[in-house]
C-alpha cells in the first residue's frame, strides 16, 4: 500500500523568504514522487518529480525538492517566495511495484499564503 | 505538444438530472486516462481510470459511470445526479510507463441543486 502525508494545512510566508512545503510518504517498494500546484478553480499543474538519481530535483518556477530516503520525505522548497506562489500544493507518490496504469496517491494538499 | 480539454467549464444541474462531462486529449495516442473528483477545494479522489478503449476500472462505488468510446476521449456520466455529486471534476492523462507524470485538464465545476 502507498500513502502520503502533508502535515501542514497551511503555510504562511512573507514575500522574499524561503518557502518549504512538507511531504512524507510510505510505500512498500521504491517511490516515484511528484509535486503539483493548483490555483483557484484550475487544474493541477505539474512542478517536478523524482524517479531516480540525484536526490535534489529542480522544477518549474524556481521550485526544487529533496528526496530523503531515510526520512521518507520529499519536501518542496523555493529560496525566495513570490506573492504569485500563493496556491494549493499537492504531493503525490507511486510505488514502483504498482500496476503500469499508474495509480497516484495524493496528499491532502497544503495551502501556501505569501504575504507582500 | 499534448493538450487536454474538458467541457463544460461549469455546470449547474438539478437533483435527479443526467450528467455528461467530456475530456479529450490531443497530441498523443493510447494514453492512460483518469477521472478525479475534488471536494471542498482539497483532496483528490480517483473515480475511474482507463488504459484503453472500452477498458474502464472504477475505484469507488457511486452513481457515476465512465466510458471511453475513442482512444483520446473519456466521458463521465450519471443517470440521476445527487446533491453529493457536487464538486470539481478533473480529467488527467499519462503515458503508459510507470514513471510517467499525470497531466490534468482545467476541470469542470459541477453544482447540483
Amino acid at each position: 500500500a502507498q500513502s502520503v502525508a502533508q502535515p501542514e494545512d497551511q503555510v504562511n510566508v512573507a514575500e522574499g523568504n524561503p518557502l518549504t512545503v512538507k511531504c512524507t510518504y510510505s510505500v512498500s517498494g521504491n517511490p516515484y514522487l511528484f509535486w503539483y500546484v493548483q490555483y483557484p478553480n484550475r487544474g493541477l499543474q505539474f512542478l517536478l518529480k523524482y524517479i531516480t538519481g540525484d536526490n535534489l530535483v529542480k522544477g518549474s518556477y524556481g521550485f526544487e525538492a529533496e528526496f530523503n530516503k531515510s526520512q521518507t520525505s520529499f519536501h518542496l522548497k523555493k529560496p525566495s517566495a513570490l506573492v504569485s506562489d500563493s496556491a494549493l500544493y499537492f504531493c503525490a507518490v507511486r510505488d514502483q511495484a504498482t500496476d503500469s496504469w499508474g495509480k497516484f496517491q495524493f496528499g491532502a494538499g497544503t495551502q501556501v499564503v505569501v504575504t507582500p | 505538444s499534448q493538450t487536454i480539454h474538458q467541457w463544460p467549464a461549469t455546470l449547474v444541474q438539478p437533483v435527479g438530472s443526467p450528467l455528461s462531462l467530456e475530456c479529450t486529449v490531443e497530441g498523443t495516442s493510447n494514453p492512460n486516462l483518469y477521472w478525479y473528483r475534488q471536494a471542498a477545494g482539497r483532496g483528490l479522489q480517483l473515480l475511474f481510470y482507463s488504459v484503453g478503449i472500452g477498458q474502464i476500472s472504477s475505484e469507488v462505488p457511486q452513481n457515476l459511470s465512465a466510458s471511453r468510446p475513442q482512444d483520446r476521449q473519456f466521458i463521465l456520466s450519471s443517470k440521476k445526479l445527487l446533491l453529493s455529486d457536487s464538486g470539481f471534476y478533473l480529467c488527467a492523462w499519462s503515458a503508459s510507463s510507470r514513471t510517467d507524470t499525470q497531466y490534468f485538464g482545467p476541470g469542470t465545476r459541477l453544482t447540483v441543486l
